[in-house]
């Protein structure tokens, strides 16, 4: 079967503009998870759903960044108004039972 | 607070010689551990997950790590390395109070394995 896909596979933006990044996540997966992968802090944790759970918003780094799973599928994650720090690459992941498969990731530039 | 240390940022080995990427962890109560490589341009892919029983787990492309709870360590490992296993190599932890959680990463060891 399909595993996890993200979209855009890049994207390249200017300072102050809003980007949405996509995550499809594996068939009948319960959670998601976002990471954001950069030099100098490895691999952080920003959001989690987990089924119709209020998602864990701990790890998002300020309120530019938001995300959503709509119909406990697909998710988009939201950064407004971006600053270059943003630039890295964003992870998606999925699990049933504790293992997380990841997607390809989408890897952001800020201009 | 959970956290993990991959204390190399390196590791160089020839090809054909044993080798080890080095992985410690903090959480409370008993751990998930898991190891995950990245090959350049690609996403994570699962190597490896400790949950409960033999301390020796074996994963994919011949790897395999070794949980020892009183040095709280989960070392992975692999007799006979080869050219493609050069890669970035990521241990993780998370807690298993919830069953599915964030994991928490450590800051990878990129492994160059000479031919």
């Amino acid at each position: 079967g399909a595993g996890v896909s993200q979209s855009p596979s890049n994207k390249v933006t200017e300072k102050g503009k809003d980007v949405e990044l996509r995550c499809d996540p594996i068939s009948g997966h319960t959670a998601l998870y976002w990471y954001r992968q950069s030099l100098g802090q490895g691999l952080e944790f920003l959001i989690y759903f987990q089924g119709n759970s209020a998602p864990d918003k701990s790890g998002l780094p300020s309120d530019r960044f938001s995300a959503e799973r709509t119909g406990g599928s697909v998710s988009t994650l939201t950064i407004q108004r971006t600053q270059q720090e943003d630039s890295a690459v964003y992870l998606c992941a999925s699990s049933l039972n504790g293992e997380q498969f990841f997607g390809p990731g989408t890897r952001l530039t800020v201009l | 607070a959970q956290s993990v240390a991959q204390p190399e940022d390196q590791v160089n080995v020839a090809e054909g010689n044993p080798l080890t990427v080095k992985c410690t962890y903090s959480v409370s109560g008993n751990p998930y551990l898991f190891w995950y490589v990245q090959y350049p341009n690609r996403g994570l892919q699962f190597l490896l997950k400790y949950i409960t029983g033999d301390n020796l787990v074996k994963g994919s492309y011949g790897f395999e790590a070794e949980f020892n709870k009183s040095q709280t360590s989960f070392h992975l490992k692999k007799p006979s390395a080869l050219v493609s296993d050069s890669a970035l190599y990521f241990c993780a932890v998370s807690s298993p109070v919830a069953g599915n959680t964030p994991l928490v990463f450590g800051k990878g060891t990129r492994l160059s394995v000479i031919a």
